[in-house]
């Protein structure tokens, strides 16, 4: 089955604490994408990456590190997390342009990862 | 980056059509037009896409006039099921650029 799967689904953690989540797709997706959802705020990307070893900020990188050393998986990392962290945060995957299944936009969303920093 | 608004939320009941609109003046010339939807504590799932006039699906219809400043989303006969928050994109269909989500529409279908 084709999917995007994340891990953990819920962390609770302390500040500073460094953690990572990850991510990973089974659909040979050359495009990876990290967004994290607060109400009233809706979806805010944090990175994406349009290869291996390519990776560009989004809107919001501030507090964030990614790595792609394999297509298929695109970690999110916190080295220090700090509470304005806390959100739900989704990880997405997308065959470029051209591709044979989809275009650049249509994006396949893992389940999400709800993080909560004390 | 083009910045999209759309309506907060939208009631509607079974049985109705819903249109839902998204506004972005300043779309770029590359840009494409994607909707999403979205049910409590789930990601996001690709609805339609479109770059100008019209296109249907078996789900939606998205109309884009020709200065493609906006967009509508339509739902045909929605249901109870189609209660959720729709999101309108507007990025490259090619190239190296952040992908900005507004804030989407919360959409409540009432029987």
């Amino acid at each position: 089955e084709a999917q995007v799967t994340q891990n953990p689904r819920y962390l609770i953690t302390v500040t500073g604490k460094k953690l990572t989540v990850t991510c990973s797709q089974n659909m040979n997706h050359e495009y990876m994408s990290w967004y994290r959802q607060d109400p009233g705020l809706g979806l805010r990307q944090i990175y994406y990456s349009m290869n291996v070893e390519v990776t560009d900020k989004g809107d919001v990188p501030e507090g964030y590190k990614v790595s792609r050393k394999e297509k298929r998986n695109f970690p999110l990392i916190l080295e220090s997390p700090s509470p304005n962290q806390t959100s739900l945060y989704f990880c997405a995957s997308s065959a470029l342009a051209g591709g044979k299944r989809s275009s650049y936009n249509e994006q396949f969303f893992g389940p999400g990862t709800r993080l909560t920093v004390l | 980056l083009a910045k999209t608004t759309q309506p907060i939320s939208m009631d509607s009941y079974e049985g109705q059509e819903v249109n839902i609109t998204c506004s972005h003046n300043n779309i770029a010339t590359n840009d494409y037009i994607t909707w999403y939807q979205q049910f409590p504590s789930q990601g996001p799932r690709f609805i339609i896409q479109g770059y100008k006039t019209k296109v249907t699906n078996e789900v939606a219809s998205l109309f884009i006039p020709a200065d493609r400043k906006s967009s509508t989303l339509s739902l045909p006969r929605v249901s109870l099921s189609d209660t959720a928050v729709y999101y309108c994109l507007v990025g490259p269909y090619t190239g190296r650029r952040a992908l900005t989500f507004g804030s989407g529409t919360r959409l409540q279908v009432q029987p």
